[in-house]
């Protein structure tokens, strides 16, 4: 089974600063996509950024980009000149591109992420 | 367009008691996820609607259940309720064939007493 692993579970970092969040997965698989969700107090989980496993490019998204380590299962997420609005619960998911038996995001814990004005 | 929708936000509800909770997806996805959150257990998945038909499930007891109706809006119910069902319930729609466009609702908190 898939698993998804977010070890910090809380990060805080200055106004206008950069900050890396954490993720490690681990899968048999050699097609997935990988997510990073937000979610604020509203409790919408909102998607952040996605990647597919066969490009080995990183994703980028304004200011959010990825570190994808295919080979070491890790997925970073680096949101450059933070702002009081990314403060939020920050989830690392994973799903396989089948339809049918696998077709679940597997979550992270999250971790809570705090942007100091 | 509306976003995913999930009524009612808030519900209260006794030991022993059953609930059903509603989501109506984006107009045009066809397929409804469900997911429990919670602070222990995080977010896990409960089960997946496609054209009204259940696609996947996840691990839980049978006294979770839901369905799926042919305007793609989809209902979960819990029955005989615990302490421990107490939690956000999160609706995710998609196309279904889009195997990443997951639109989240802003999930019903349930709270059993």
């Amino acid at each position: 089974a898939q698993t998804v692993t977010q070890s910090q579970p809380e990060m805080s970092v200055q106004e206008a600063e950069t900050v890396t969040l954490s993720c490690t997965y681990d899968t048999s698989e050699s097609d997935y996509y990988l997510f990073w969700y937000k979610q604020p107090p509203s409790r919408q989980m909102i998607l952040v950024i996605r990647q597919e496993a066969y490009k080995q490019q990183n994703a980028t998204e304004n200011r959010f980009s990825v570190n994808f380590q295919k080979a070491a299962k890790s997925f970073s997420l680096k949101i450059s000149d933070s702002q009081l609005g990314d403060a939020a619960m920050y989830f690392c998911a994973y799903r396989t591109p089948n339809t049918g038996a696998n077709s679940k995001l597997t979550f992270g814990k999250g971790i809570t992420l705090s942007v100091r004005p | 367009k509306a976003g995913v929708t999930q009524t009612p936000r808030y519900l209260i509800k006794t030991r022993g008691q059953q609930v059903t909770l509603s989501c109506s997806p984006i107009s045009g996805h066809r397929s409804v996820s469900w997911y429990q959150q919670t602070p222990g257990q995080g977010l896990q998945f409960l089960f997946e609607y496609f054209s009204e038909t259940q696609r996947n499930k996840g691990n839980f007891p049978g006294r979770f259940s839901g369905r799926q109706f042919s305007n793609s809006r989809s209902e979960m119910n819990v029955s005989t309720l615990e302490l421990g069902d107490s939690a956000l319930y999160l609706c995710a729609s998609s196309l279904g064939v889009d195997l990443y466009g997951y639109t989240f609702g802003s999930g019903t908190r349930l709270t059993v007493v």
